[in-house]
Order: structure tokens, then sequence, then C-alpha cells
């Protein structure tokens, strides 16, 4: 089955720049979609289709994609993004399903 | 607003089944698909099922194909799971979630807690 592989943690300082990979062998094909999610709440999405930004969600969080491999980064990390960061994608199966990664805590301090 | 409101959880034996209930408003519910994901306790996010905007097609992980039912009714605007032969590896909160286009999961339900446990 298809797997997406992110790092169990990212720690930075407050104002640095962190950053979140997640691979997979489909996305060079499919987009990724980023979730994060605080302690006992529900996801929120914060970039979709590789790089689009929802309305609402603050300017330091972009993303890119490259070969395997998809990036989130914040720029300029606060101790509010501290939360666990989810990426999403699907195969090239065309299963509806599509899979998340491990999921990344994101620690500020 | 669009809101997504599951009901149903509870403690389940192992084995029993259950009926989880994810009601929706503030958008045309029959125009969306819509999914199910569930999350163990300290565990990450695991798609559970997905039926598109009309129930014409469905799909299941394979950790639940054959036990799990995924179902709407656009006429209530509602989304069901019935879940049956429960295990406590089912043990998780259990979201229902929106797929949009291009945006995916851009709204989700607050969970409902399933405890499967003897």
């Amino acid at each position: 089955s298809y797997e997406l592989t992110q790092p169990p943690s990212v720690s930075v300082s407050p104002g640095q720049t962190a950053r979140i990979t997640c691979s997979g062998d489909a996305l060079p094909k499919k987009y990724a979609y980023w979730y994060q999610q605080k302690s006992g709440r529900a996801p929120v999405l914060v970039i979709y289709e590789d790089t689009k930004r929802p309305s609402g969600i603050p300017e330091r969080f972009s993303g890119s994609s490259s070969g395997t491999m998809a990036t989130l980064t914040i720029s300029g990390a606060q101790v509010e993004d501290e939360a666990d960061y989810y990426c999403y994608s699907t195969d090239t199966s065309g299963n509806q399903g599509g899979v998340f990664g491990g999921g990344t805590k994101l620690t500020v301090l | 607003q669009v809101q997504l409101v599951e009901s149903g959880g509870g403690v389940v034996q192992p084995g029993r089944a259950l009926r989880l209930s994810c009601e929706a408003s503030g958008f045309t519910f029959s125009s969306y698909s819509m999914h199910w994901v569930r999350q163990a306790p300290g565990r990450g996010l695991e798609g559970v099922a997905v039926i598109s905007y009309d129930g014409s097609n469905k799909y299941y992980a394979d950790s639940v194909k054959g036990r799990f039912t995924i179902s709407r009714d656009n006429s209530k605007n509602t989304l069901y799971l019935q879940m049956n032969s429960l295990r406590p590896e089912d043990t998780a909160v259990y979201y229902c979630a929106r797929d949009s286009i291009p945006e995916k999961f851009d709204y989700w339900g607050q969970g409902t807690l399933v405890t499967v446990s003897s």
C-alpha cells in the first residue's frame, strides 16, 4: 500500500523557519495537502495543491514540492504554530481513499 | 457557515455494532463527496471511507473493508458510518470531513469518540 513518510518531530525557536517534509513515490504526479492539528482539536487545512494557502491561513505558511518530496515551510514560526502536521496525497492507482503521512510534531520553544 | 456535527460514538463491546452520523449544514451537502477519518489515541490520521456526492461510489480502507459501510441521505444532509464486528483497534476519534475541489478536506467535524472494550 502507498505510504507518505514524515519526520516524527521538528523543533525550532520562535522566529526561526520550520520545514516539514513529506516523501512519497507518487508526489511527482499527485498534489500534497497539509493539515495542522492542535491538541484535542480537529485538523485544519493549511496548504492545498502543493503550494496554495486557504483564506485565513497566515502568509508565513507556504508549501512546495519537488520530485518525490513535498515541504511545508513556516517562516518565522510562532509559539501558536506548535502542533502536529500531516501531509495527505493519493497514489497513481486511481484509488479514491488517499493516505495521510504519519504526522510531524512541531515544537516551537 | 459550514458545520459538520458527528454523533453516535460511545463505548461498545468487541464484536458489536455502532452507527455514526454526521449532520451537515451551511452548504449544499448533495454536491460534495464526504469522508470518514479516524485517529486512534496518540496516533495519526487514517482515512476510513469515502462516498461520492450521490452515493454511487464508495471506497474503504483495507482495515475496515467488509465490516464498515458508508452511506448518506442527501434529503437529510446526513452522512453515516455503520460499523459492524468492532475490534479494540477500531477505538478512535472519528471525524467526518468535506471533500472540496481543489481544497480537499476543507471542513471537519469536531469528532466523536468510539471506544471498543469489554
